[in-house]
C-alpha cells in the first residue's frame, strides 16, 4: 500500500522552465512533508519541508505548495537549472512512539533539464 | 562537520548467503539512526530505525535484522538472504531536534541476491 505516491516516473524540463513535480497522499495522519534530490550513486539530501500548517514554504528557487484537502503536494523549480536534474523524492512524515520523525517516501521523479 | 559511512558501496550474494551492511556516523553523539530499502519501482521503505544504543524498532516483517552495538553504528544483517532481498540500501541519522528535523543520508549500498 503505497501512501505516498509521484504518479510521474520522469520529467523533462527546458532550462529556464518551470519544473512542476507532484506528490498525492492518502494518510491523514502525516503532518509534515518533505522534498528529497537524489544524484546517482548518492544518498538522498534534503531540499525543502513544510509543515502542514502552511499551504506554501518557500527557499530560492524552490517552492512547495500543500493542499491538504486533496491531499496533494507538489514542487515548483524556477527558472530550472540543469544542476536541477536529478530524482526527487517526495516524503510525508509522522512521529513514532519513540518522538523521531518516521518518513514514507514516494517512488521518485526523475527531473531532466534540456539545456 | 558529520559524516555518514556506508560500506561495502555495492555487494552481489548468493541466495542463502548471511549479509552484513555496516553505517557509521562521525561528528554527532546520540543520532537516530535508520535503515532504507528501495527495491526496483518502489519508493524508500523504511526498515529499521533506532533511537539509541540497543534500541531497535522494526517497521516491516522481514528476514532482516538490525542492531547498533555502539552509539553511532548501525548494522543491517540477513542469515539467509532472499531473491527478493535485492535492492539499494540506504542508512540515514537525524538529530533528536523536535520536529523539523532532516534525515541525512549515506550514499548508500547496491545489493543484488542471485
Amino acid at each position: 500500500d503505497q501512501q505516498v505516491k509521484q504518479n510521474s516516473p520522469s520529467l523533462s524540463v527546458q532550462e529556464g522552465r518551470i519544473s512542476i513535480l507532484n506528490c498525492d497522499y492518502t494518510n491523514s495522519m502525516f503532518d509534515y512533508f518533505l522534498w528529497y534530490k537524489k544524484y546517482p550513486a548518492e544518498g538522498p539530501t534534503f531540499l525543502i519541508s513544510i509543515s502542514s500548517i502552511k499551504d506554501k514554504n518557500e527557499d530560492g528557487r524552490f517552492t512547495v505548495f500543500l493542499n491538504k484537502s486533496a491531499k496533494h503536494l507538489s514542487l515548483h523549480i524556477v527558472p530550472s537549472q540543469p544542476g536541477d536534474s536529478a530524482v526527487y523524492f517526495c516524503a510525508a512524515s509522522t512521529i513514532s512512539n519513540f518522538g523521531n520523525e518516521k518518513l514514507t517516501f514516494g517512488t521518485g521523479t526523475r527531473l531532466t533539464i534540456i539545456p | 562537520s558529520q559524516t555518514i559511512h556506508q560500506w561495502p558501496a555495492t555487494l552481489v550474494q548468493p541466495v542463502g548467503s548471511p549479509l552484513s551492511l555496516e553505517c557509521t556516523v562521525e561528528g554527532t553523539s546520540n543520532p537516530n539512526l535508520y535503515w532504507y530499502r528501495q527495491a526496483a519501482g518502489r519508493g524508500l521503505q523504511l526498515l529499521f530505525y533506532s533511537v539509541g544504543i540497543g534500541q531497535i524498532s522494526s517497521e516491516v516483517p522481514q528476514n532482516l535484522s538490525a542492531s547498533r552495538p555502539q552509539d553511532r553504528q548501525f548494522i543491517l544483517s540477513s542469515k539467509k538472504l532472499l531473491l527478493s532481498d535485492s535492492g539499494f540500501y540506504l542508512c540515514a541519522w537525524s538529530l533528536w531536534s523536535g520536529r523539523a528535523d532532516t534525515q541525512y543520508f549515506g550514499p548508500g549500498t547496491r545489493l543484488t541476491v542471485l
